[in-house]
């Protein structure tokens, strides 16, 4: 069975753009959560998504936004990039909220 | 002080060797996770534990909820084990199974 994909697997966007992150959950997982990971620190908690809804959001500003769609896949959405953002963007999947998560590979997004 | 604790930061040690990577948590929580992440940044989840303790080949890891700490075991070590390993403090907060990440410890295993 396939794992979480993610795609892209690199990026490299200018300050100011847009950039769109995709991710495939593992078949039957309806929840999925994104990450933040900058160099050198631990993961950080952005969203987690379930049935489509947002459940949970971490601290960062309203430029950061996602979706899933009904198939449980998802995008996390990033305007006006600046300088730190340039990261690896993890996506989890899970089969319920308070299930174990499996990680994707990760994007990771260079900001110039 | 961070919610989720590593120590050491950094492990050197020889193959063979019995390897502990502690982890202390701050907050309440369902369960802890303890991950590995390789360089180019997968992570593959190597267990989820809310209490007592769980073995997988040669990696053990146990947790005390009282004292809010948690241990990663690796036996007989091996230079393939050379990796980033995270733990991770999940709790269910309004509806979302948000993680808080420690550090994560560098452990070297030298042949």
């Amino acid at each position: 069975d396939a794992g979480v994909t993610q795609s892209p697997t690199h990026l490299i966007k200018t300050r100011g753009q847009q950039v769109t992150l995709r991710c495939s959950p593992i078949s039957g997982h309806k929840s999925v959560s994104w990450y933040q990971q900058v160099l050198g620190q631990g993961p950080q908690f952005i969203f987690q998504y379930y049935e489509k809804e947002e459940r949970g959001r971490g601290n960062f500003p309203d430029r950061f936004s996602a979706r899933q769609f009904p198939n449980y896949s998802s995008e996390l959405n990033v305007n006006a990039l600046l300088l730190g953002d340039s990261a690896l963007y993890l996506c989890a999947s899970s089969l319920d909220i308070s299930y174990e998560q499996y990680f994707g590979p990760g994007t990771r997004l260079t900001v110039t | 002080k961070n919610e989720v604790e590593q120590s050491p930061q950094n492990l050197t040690a020889q193959e063979g060797e019995f390897i502990t990577i502690n982890c202390s948590y701050s907050v309440g929580i369902s369960a802890l996770h303890w991950l590995q992440q390789h360089p180019g940044g997968g992570i593959v989840s190597l267990f989820m534990l809310s209490s007592g303790k769980k073995k997988h080949g040669r990696l053990i890891a146990t947790i005390n909820i009282q004292e809010k700490h948690s241990s990663l075991h690796i036996t007989a070590s091996h230079p393939r084990d050379s990796a980033v390993y995270i733990c991770a403090a999940g709790g269910l907060i309004q509806g979302a199974q948000k993680l808080v990440f420690g550090q994560g410890t560098r452990l070297t295993i030298n042949p």
